[in-house]
């Protein structure tokens, strides 16, 4: 049973535009949502996280959007760079050093 | 940067010997986890730890073990090497710096044959 669904596998957007990446989870006791971006030949890095205080988080060009009730969080990233070019995963997990269940991944490619 | 530093970087072993995968720290971390990498599966928990001889299975524990000594050093071993554990592992240590999150080292190559 996957814990954490992550849309869409793949992504491929125009400089300049929005990339959207979609997480679903079912377990509600989760209550800490982070993003990770990993570059080829690298570990995975914390990139925004989120707690369901609340519903939005920004920071700098990358949000949050967290809806609790529908059980679904989402990264936007404005204003897409090359740069962003990458994996991104979706994590979730409950508070308290419990292991942070990970959705498949999203590999998003910035074209020119 | 929590100085994480997984070795070896790469291995190429053959099937039914055992490996041993090592994760290194340098700041003292409770929690400890080692994850594999596998396209499309997303990044699946084998075993983590939580102190000093304290440790627990994940989702994929089965043909793992883990071992730990001192706070410092997260051993994961393949007792008897298959290639279906032919695979990209990373180790990661959960620390608070401003926000909680994990900081994953560089990841052991690992390929079966």
């Amino acid at each position: 049973q996957q814990q954490v669904k992550q849309s869409p596998q793949s992504l491929i957007v125009q400089k300049g535009g929005i990339s959207i990446i979609n997480c679903a989870y079912e377990n509600t006791a989760f209550d800490y949502f982070p993003w990770y971006q990993q570059f080829p030949g690298k570990g995975p890095a914390l990139l925004i996280a989120i707690r369901p205080d609340v519903s939005e988080k920004k920071e700098g060009r990358f949000t949050i959007s967290f809806n609790k009730s529908a059980k679904q969080f989402s990264l936007h990233i404005m204003d897409s760079q090359p740069g962003d070019s990458a994996t991104y995963f979706c994590a979730a997990s409950i508070t308290g050093n419990t292991p942070l269940v990970f959705g498949k991944g999203t590999r998003l490619s910035v074209i020119a | 940067d929590a100085g994480i530093t997984q070795s070896p970087r790469h291995k190429v072993t053959e099937t039914g010997t055992p490996v041993t995968l090592r994760c290194h720290q340098t700041e003292n971390h409770r929690y400890m986890y080692w994850y594999r990498q596998d396209p499309g599966h997303g990044l699946r928990l084998i075993h983590y730890s939580y102190g000093v001889k304290d440790t627990d299975k994940g989702e994929v524990s089965d043909g793992y073990s883990v071992s730990r000594s001192k706070t410092e050093d997260f051993l994961l071993t393949l007792e008897s090497a298959t290639s279906s554990q032919t695979s990209v592992y990373f180790c990661a240590i959960s620390e608070f710096r401003e926000v909680y999150g994990y900081t994953f080292g560089s990841g052991t190559r690992l390929t079966v044959v």
